[in-house]
């Protein structure tokens, strides 16, 4: 299964919202998708499973939505921590895979 | 608190083996899924192995029969074995824990350690 992610890159201010598309070239239904953040020199962290399940301790300002082949990581509020790439991942069809990344310019 | 701890990796010529280690501090490896995943500059992120608690092994078709995972309990320790290594090989390797069951994904990542495959 091939990811797709949108943006490539995403320039926001402080305080904005940012969307990022992640696509998939077949059906995941909506229980198979995961998003990281990865910031810059640390390791990547979990934020998002089942597509819209946060994980332990990621705030609400990160929400993820989505079904079939079309998902969104939706950040509130931006704040200059996010700065990051962001990847999804698909874990229904082996072998699990990931998007490219977008990355997230504050 | 959970931490995972990758070294290993180096600079090595095509054709050559290193073995990775990630050092787990937090949990007991035994007790979940323990994968291992890479970031290379033309594939991206790909899962290359995982290894279940009760110990049975997969891998990627990429470097089957190739790499080798396993785990040492009494370390807590995670080690990738990579044999006959290619230029495709080259990039950072991280040990994550998998969640999830046999449709896993990680919820918890070391920093990764970097693999040159170059002579």
């Amino acid at each position: 299964v091939v990811l797709t992610q949108s943006p490539g890159t995403l320039s926001l201010s402080p305080g904005e919202r940012a969307t990022l598309s992640c696509r998939t070239s077949q059906s995941i239904s909506s229980s198979y998708l995961a998003w990281y953040q990865h910031r810059p020199g640390q390791a990547p962290r979990l934020l998002i499973y089942g597509s819209s399940r946060r994980a332990t301790d990621i705030p609400d300002r990160f929400s993820g939505s989505g079904s079939g082949t079309d998902f969104t990581l939706t950040i509130n509020r931006v704040d200059r921590e996010d700065l990051a790439v962001y990847y999804c991942h698909q874990y229904l069809v082996s072998p699990y895979s990931f998007g490219q990344g977008t990355k997230l310019e504050i | 608190e959970v931490h995972l701890a990758e070294t290993g990796g180096g600079l090595i010529q095509p054709g050559g083996s290193l073995r990775l280690s990630c050092e787990v501090s937090g949990f007991n490896i035994s007790d979940y899924y323990m994968s291992w995943v890479r970031q290379t500059a033309v594939k991206g992120l790909e899962w290359v192995s995982i290894i279940y608690s009760g110990g049975d092994t997969f891998y990627a078709d990429s470097v089957r029969g190739r790499f080798t995972i396993s785990r040492d309990k009494s370390k807590n320790t995670l080690y990738l074995q990579m044999n006959w290594l290619r230029a495709e090989d080259m990039g950072v390797y991280y040990c994550a824990r998998a969640r999830g069951g046999s449709r896993f994904y990680f919820d918890s990542w070391g920093q990764g350690t970097l693999v040159t495959v170059s002579s």
